[in-house]
């Protein structure tokens, strides 16, 4: 299977601090998602991004699929981006997900 | 209207009782799966079904079953309950997987706790 490798683990920023999350995969990329599991547990789908470069808000991510990696930008960052991220890819019916970049927005 | 809705949220049990967990997609996914996150985080994926048939199956013991009624359901029985089941079980589905396409969409997630 793809192995997915996100980094940084932990990231604790004050408030209104920008920041980048990587994720590296083992294999081309595919259907490479970004997901935010916020501190209720609920995961939300940030972005679905095979390639390319998309915005919502404050948060962008990029995605280069023939170096096999992904960046998730948050800019200005709140409270509530607190939680952990995850970004997963798929080949077929099975997704990989990495073991996510827990993040904590200090007021 | 939520698209993957679970229930329970919540399960308080005893060691070797039997729970189960139900699970609705109204997204029209011929895909449904089931997920556990441990304590740590990490999501493993334990069944999934494609249009009611079974295509992951991972190790997981044979106390946990699987059933989907039809396409828009996947549930989850789990037999003599262990302490070690203690988790978040996340239902999820996705559309067009079998083409190379797919986006994952999770439910909310269902915290059982074995005492």
């Amino acid at each position: 299977g793809i192995q997915v490798e996100q980094s940084p683990p932990d990231l604790i920023l004050q408030e209104g601090a920008n920041s980048t999350l990587r994720c590296n995969f083992s294999d081309s990329v595919n259907n490479l998602q970004w997901f935010h599991q916020n501190p209720w547990g609920q995961l939300i789908n940030l972005f679905y991004i095979p390639s390319g470069t998309k915005q919502n808000g404050r948060l962008s991510a990029t995605t280069v699929a023939t170096e096999r990696y992904s960046l998730l930008y948050i800019s200005s960052s709140q409270t509530t981006d607190s939680g952990v991220y995850f970004c997963a890819d798929n080949t077929g019916n099975q997704f990989y997900f990495g073991t996510g970049t827990s993040l904590t927005v200090i007021p | 209207d939520t698209a993957v809705s679970q229930t329970p949220k919540y399960l308080v049990t005893q060691m070797g009782n039997d729970k189960s967990i139900k699970c609705e997609q109204n997204l029209g996914h011929d895909t449904m799966y089931w997920y556990k996150q441990d304590s740590k985080k990490f999501l493993k994926i334990m069944f999934s079904y494609n249009n009611k048939e079974l295509i992951i199956n991972e190790t997981v013991p044979n106390r946990f079953s699987p059933k989907s009624p039809d396409k828009a359901h996947l549930n989850l029985h789990i037999n003599s309950l262990e302490l070690g089941d203690s988790a978040v079980y996340f239902c999820a589905s996705a559309d067009r997987v079998v083409f190379g396409t797919g986006e994952l969409f999770f439910g909310e997630g269902s915290r059982l706790t074995v005492l």
